[in-house]
């Protein structure tokens, strides 16, 4: 099944803590990208990528990281200096029209 | 600045028609879509219509696009307890080809009742 995952579905972490998101998609898509999502608001955009060791920041990307090693992964750290961590993060794909969403992993920073 | 704007809340009866509705600033979008989104999941693209178009039609959803206001809208038909979920339109604010920004609204959550 093609498709893209991401993990773990629930984190929790201590204040202070880096934290890593994973996505993975194995649809053979060229960009990917990270968008936060918080109660009530639409999808705010982090990093984007369009090819493998390329990447841009988003709207929000102040205090979060990535990296784009293979086509298949784009991880996202969310470091101590992200004010505000606690939030639905959202990966998705795209390859020509639209992009596609994996079910996303809730951060709980305590 | 880029700003897309949609209403809070539907309540609909099931069987009948639900009209989801949307403004967007961008006047040079090229493609605009509609997403779904069920409690504690990810986004599921639904439709999208090009810029260039008027109406596009696919089973029980509508999309109609009014390039002169910048309002788009999505008709559901006979409206299902299934299709409860929050729904979000989003424009292309830059498409580099190989990759896409897109702006999404807020969301409207539509909920069906019997």
């Amino acid at each position: 099944d093609g498709g893209i995952t991401q993990s773990p579905k629930y984190l929790f972490r201590k204040e202070g803590q880096n934290v890593t998101l994973s996505c993975e998609q194995n649809l053979n898509h060229d960009a990917m990208y990270w968008y936060r999502q918080d109660p009530g608001q639409g999808l705010r955009l982090i990093y984007y990528s369009q090819i493998v060791n390329d990447f841009q920041k988003g709207d929000i990307a102040e205090g979060y990281s990535v990296s784009r090693e293979k086509k298949e992964s784009f991880p996202l750290t969310v470091t101590s200096a992200q004010k505000n961590p606690t939030a639905f993060y959202l990966c998705a794909s795209s390859i020509g029209t639209g992009q596609y969403f994996g079910p996303g992993t809730r951060l709980t920073v305590l | 600045g880029e700003d897309v704007e949609q209403s809070l809340f539907l309540s609909v009866r099931e069987g009948d028609s639900s009209v989801i509705n949307c403004t967007y600033t961008d006047s040079s979008s090229t493609y605009l879509y509609w997403y779904k989104q069920e409690p504690g999941a990810g986004l599921q693209l639904l439709t999208y219509i090009f810029s260039n178009m008027d109406m596009k039609q696919d089973q029980r959803l509508t999309v109609l696009l009014n390039k002169k206001d910048k309002h788009l809208s999505l008709r559901i038909a006979d409206t299902q307890t299934g299709d409860s979920a929050i729904y979000f339109c989003a424009e292309t604010v830059l498409n580099t080809g190989t990759a896409s920004k897109l702006t999404f609204g807020t969301g409207t959550r539509l909920q069906v009742t019997l």
